[in-house]
């Protein structure tokens, strides 16, 4: 079974630039998670997906972040326009099931975004 | 709000060590908990999980015990092995306020033959 994927794996960018990061979540997964890694911290959420609504977006700062899942598959996170705190790894989960003792959340390896 | 502690790093071990990465937690209800590993240069990876209390997680030898009277759910392993070396974050799901995980900071685990 494919896992999820993601690309680029890496970017680098200009402060004030737009990047866009993309995710196809594995096949059937009905939720998508966009999570935030700043080097030496655990993953933070940004924002979750459920098909192609949004769920929960309380910690996406939305004057500059922008994330989209349409036709409820895969999905682009976009920065427009980045600052130099937004320098981190972007990681993508997807879930079979939003909820349950079975929904598992399965990563894919991140892109790596650093903002000069 | 919820929260996750997990020890500071980085644990340095020869290989055959006994191994304890301590992780307590701050949450409503009673969250499912989470022990995931990132190796180098690889993505995030579930390697335990207990949704109860007093559950015991396992996998790879890697033990997790859910301790609500102490809210703590500790990794341990009998023995490491060069292997093992990577990154160790402890997870909690809310039941109450959603299906996102809430990580610590994870612990980096270096082991040496």
């Amino acid at each position: 079974e494919a896992g999820v994927a993601q690309s680029p794996r890496y970017k680098i960018i200009e402060k004030r630039q737009s990047v866009a990061f993309w995710c196809n979540p594995i096949s059937g997964h009905a939720t998508l998670y966009w999570y935030q890694q700043i080097l030496g911290q655990g993953p933070k959420l940004l924002i979750q997906f459920q098909n192609n609504g949004v769920v929960d977006d309380s910690q996406l700062p939305k004057d500059r972040f922008s994330a989209e899942r349409l036709k409820g598959v895969d999905s682009t996170l976009k920065i427009q326009p980045a600052k130099l705190e937004d320098s981190a790894v972007y990681l993508c989960a997807s879930s079979l099931v939003p909820g349950g003792l079975y929904n598992e959340q399965f990563f894919g390896p991140g892109t790596r975004l650093t903002v000069l | 709000g919820n929260s996750v502690t997990q020890m500071e790093g980085p644990v340095t071990l020869s290989e055959e060590a006994f191994l304890t990465i301590n992780c307590t937690y701050t949450a409503t209800g009673y969250p499912s908990l989470f022990w995931y590993v990132q190796y180098p240069g690889e993505g995030l990876q579930l390697l335990l999980k207990a949704t109860k209390a007093d559950d015991k997680g396992s996998n790879k030898g890697f033990e997790a015990t859910y301790r609500k009277e102490t809210t703590s759910f500790h990794l341990e392993k009998g023995s490491v092995q060069v292997s093992d070396s990577a990154v160790y974050f402890c997870a909690l799901r809310s039941n109450q306020a959603g299906t996102a995980l809430i990580f610590g900071k994870g612990t980096t685990l270096s082991v040496s033959s």
